[in-house]
């Protein structure tokens, strides 16, 4: 059974830089391609970037600047790490499997942005 | 970035009740277009996916079609649980989703 997993801090302050990790378990993270995507409070989905096992990866134009999507193939496990972080990225932060249509999910993780 | 637009943004209907909801995107995506269902509190589920397949486990009260950048997913009998928001997504060009559409009990 492919399961993911999100862990990070639910705070982190203004300017500083958001960081959360996915682990998969159930099937190797080389097999496919990985995603993170938000939902900010009350609002929509907003899909963040995709990687490869590889390292290539590929972000949303709007975040490009401050996005760094990275996996460990050691642990099975995909990270994403956002810098200069305002209110504005508060949200709910999801991986998913796939960088067409995301097929699983992990459950979420809330992260607020204040001080 | 190709916009999607969803309507309408409320559907209230009974259980039993057809529900046709529509997505149109800014320019054409083919068929790379799919359809999620997300419950509060819940991560999105796939449902359909190539404008038109649907996903691992998805009842056939679930259907999708659409090319270029008109779609529509209908759900034939409103079940209890599906009552939800659905959010509609490309990946034509890059990815983006559209706002949602609450269907909700009448």
């Amino acid at each position: 059974q492919v399961q993911l997993q999100e862990s990070g801090p639910g705070l982190v302050k203004p300017s500083e830089t958001l960081s959360l990790t996915c682990t998969v378990s159930g099937v190797s993270i080389s097999s496919y391609y990985w995603s993170w995507i938000r939902q900010a409070p009350g609002k929509g989905l907003e899909w963040i970037g995709y990687v490869y096992y590889s390292g290539s990866a590929t972000y949303n134009p709007s975040l490009k600047s401050r996005v760094t999507i990275s996996v460990d193939t050691s642990k099975n496990q995909f990270s994403l790490k956002l810098s200069s972080v305002t209110a504005a990225d508060t949200a709910v932060y999801f991986c998913a499997r796939g960088s067409t249509a995301f097929d699983l999910w992990g459950q979420g993780t809330m992260v607020s942005v204040s001080s | 970035e190709i916009v999607l637009t969803q309507s309408p943004g409320t559907l209230s209907l009974s259980p039993g009740e057809r529900a046709t909801l529509s997505c149109r995107a800014s320019q054409s995506v083919s068929s790379y277009f799919a359809w999620y269902q997300q419950k509060p509190g819940q991560a999105p589920r796939l449902l359909i996916y190539g404008a038109s397949s649907r996903a691992t486990g998805i009842p056939d009260r679930f259907s999708g079609s659409g090319s270029g950048t008109d779609f529509t997913l209908t759900i034939s009998r409103l079940e209890p649980e599906d009552f939800a928001v659905y959010y509609c997504q490309q990946y034509g060009s890059l990815r983006t989703f559209g706002q949602g559409t609450k269907v909700e009990i009448k």
